[in-house]
C-alpha cells in the first residue's frame, strides 16, 4: 500500500489549460514536498509546506497543503510546455527522517 | 545542477554480479541519502548516512550495503543482483541530518541487470 497517493498518474493537457493534481495519504505528515523530476535527472524541490492550510504560489505553481495535514494539491496556471515532467510529493511522518514518496504525476504539455 | 555527483550514469550488469555506486554530496553536507526508483515502486528510500554514520534505514535489502567516508563521500554496494534490482539509484545530500529539510538530488545512476 501507497502510503502518498497521487492522482491522476498521467495527465496530458493543451499549452494554456490550467490543472490540478493531488497527493493523498491517511496519515498526518509534519510537512509535504513536492518535487520536480525530468527524464535522465534526479528531482528538484519546488515547495516545502509545513502548516495546516498553508497556501504557497511560486510564479504559476500554487501549493496547498490540507487543514488536517493529510493531503495536498499542486495547481499550475496557464500550462506551458516546460511544465512537462514528473510531479512527486513527499512527506516526512512525525520526527522520523525517511522521506515518503508518491508515484508521482506524469504531465505532459502540449504547444 | 544540484551539485552532487554520482557515478557511473549507466552500468550493465548480469545477474549475480556485484556493482559499486560511488555519490559525492554538495560541498559542506553532511547527510547522504539513497533512493531506489523503479517504474513499479517509485522513488524508494534506501539509507540515510550522517557524516559517516548510519543514520536512518529504509526498505534496503540486505544484499545491499552502504557506506560514508571520511571525505564524506558515499558508496551504495549491490551483490547477488537480481534482474528486479535493475532501476534507477539515486543520491541525495543535505546539510542537515535531522527535520524537514531540502535534500538536493544527484542525476542518478541507472542500473541495467540482464
Amino acid at each position: 500500500t501507497q502510503l502518498l497517493e497521487q492522482s491522476p498518474q498521467f495527465l496530458s493537457i493543451q499549452e494554456g489549460e490550467n490543472l490540478t493534481v493531488y497527493c493523498n495519504s491517511s496519515s498526518v505528515f509534519s510537512s509535504l514536498q513536492w518535487y520536480r523530476q525530468e527524464p535522465g535527472e534526479g528531482p528538484v524541490l519546488l515547495v516545502t509546506v509545513v502548516t495546516g492550510g498553508e497556501v504557497k504560489k511560486l510564479k504559476r505553481l500554487t501549493f496547498q497543503f490540507g487543514d488536517a495535514r493529510k493531503d495536498s494539491s499542486l495547481h499550475i496556471t496557464a500550462a506551458q510546455p516546460g511544465d512537462t515532467g514528473l510531479y512527486l510529493c513527499a512527506g516526512f511522518q512525525g520526527g522520523s527522517e525517511k522521506l515518503v514518496f508518491g508515484k508521482g504525476t506524469k504531465l505532459t504539455v502540449n504547444p | 545542477d544540484s551539485g552532487v555527483t554520482q557515478t557511473p550514469k549507466h552500468l550493465i550488469t548480469a545477474t549475480g554480479q556485484r556493482v559499486t555506486l560511488r555519490c559525492s554530496p554538495r560541498s559542506g553536507d553532511l547527510s547522504v541519502y539513497w533512493y531506489q526508483q523503479s517504474l513499479d515502486q517509485g522513488l524508494q528510500f534506501l539509507i540515510q548516512y550522517y557524516n559517516g554514520e548510519e543514520r536512518a534505514k529504509g526498505n534496503i535489502l540486505e544484499r545491499f550495503s552502504a557506506q560514508q567516508f571520511p571525505d564524506l563521500h558515499s558508496e551504495l554496494n549491490l551483490s547477488s543482483l537480481e534482474l528486479g534490482d535493475s532501476a534507477l539509484y539515486f543520491c541525495a545530500s543535505s546539510p542537515t541530518g535531522r527535520g524537514a529539510h531540502e535534500q538536493y538530488f544527484g542525476p542518478g545512476t541507472r542500473l541495467t541487470v540482464t
